[in-house]
């Protein structure tokens, strides 16, 4: 089956500990996506990148960092440096950019104490 | 902000009506898509609609785009309990590949 995989769907971490959240496509898609929501909120792009090796920030960056070393995996490490980490993540990958639709994995719920 | 904007924030209906769900933007774009997010919480892509269209059909969805107005809506006929969930519309801009997400419609279908 073709799809997106996000792991784990539950992760809980103390505050001051960084935490990478797993993301897994194997669309063969060249683009990814790392977006945030929040309760009662709409989706925030946190990175994204294009291709291999390469990765743009989104619009809520800071406190973020990724990797894009193999075309199927887009890991999000979520720093001690984010104010406010507790969120929903979705990790999201396209055919290509520009009119084309997104993919979404089910999504990690990540909580911070 | 380049942010759609839902209208309603809820809505609520009987199985079998209509359901019309507004998104708003405010900059130029090269296309609108609509999403649900499904039991799973992951958005499932609905129908995506470029700059030079109109109107666009899904099934029983049907979407509409009037850029004069920077305006969209999605009509969802014979509404069924599992139509349930939020929906979102998303717009692209000039940066290709770049989302901006409002903050969704929830429906609710009652049975």
């Amino acid at each position: 089956d073709g799809g997106i995989t996000q792991s784990p769907k539950y992760l809980f971490r103390k505050e001051g500990q960084n935490v990478t959240l797993s993301c897994e496509q194997n669309l063969n898609h060249d683009a990814m996506y790392w977006y945030r929501q929040d309760p009662g909120q709409g989706l925030r792009l946190i990175y994204y990148s294009q291709i291999v090796n390469d990765f743009q920030k989104g619009d809520i960056a800071e406190g973020y960092s990724v990797s894009r070393e193999k075309k199927e995996s887009f890991p999000l490490t979520v720093t001690s440096a984010q104010k406010n980490p507790t969120a929903f993540y979705l990790c999201a990958s396209s055919n290509g950019l520009g009119g084309y639709e997104q993919y979404f994995g089910p999504g990690t719920r990540l909580t911070v104490t | 902000s380049q942010q759609g904007e839902e209208d309603p924030q809820a809505l609520s209906i009987q199985e079998g009506e209509n359901a019309t769900m507004n998104c708003s933007y405010k900059t130029s774009i090269n296309n609108l898509q609509w999403y649900r997010q499904n039991s799973g919480r992951g958005l499932v892509h609905l129908i995506l609609i470029r700059s030079n269209e109109r109107e666009k059909h899904s099934g029983r969805l049907r979407v509409t785009l009037d850029t004069s107005k920077k305006s969209s809506s999605l009509l969802i006929t014979a509404s069924r309990a599992a139509d349930t969930t939020s929906y979102f519309c998303a717009t692209e801009g000039s940066t290709l590949g770049r989302l901006y997400f409002g903050r969704g419609t929830q429906l609710t279908v009652w049975p």
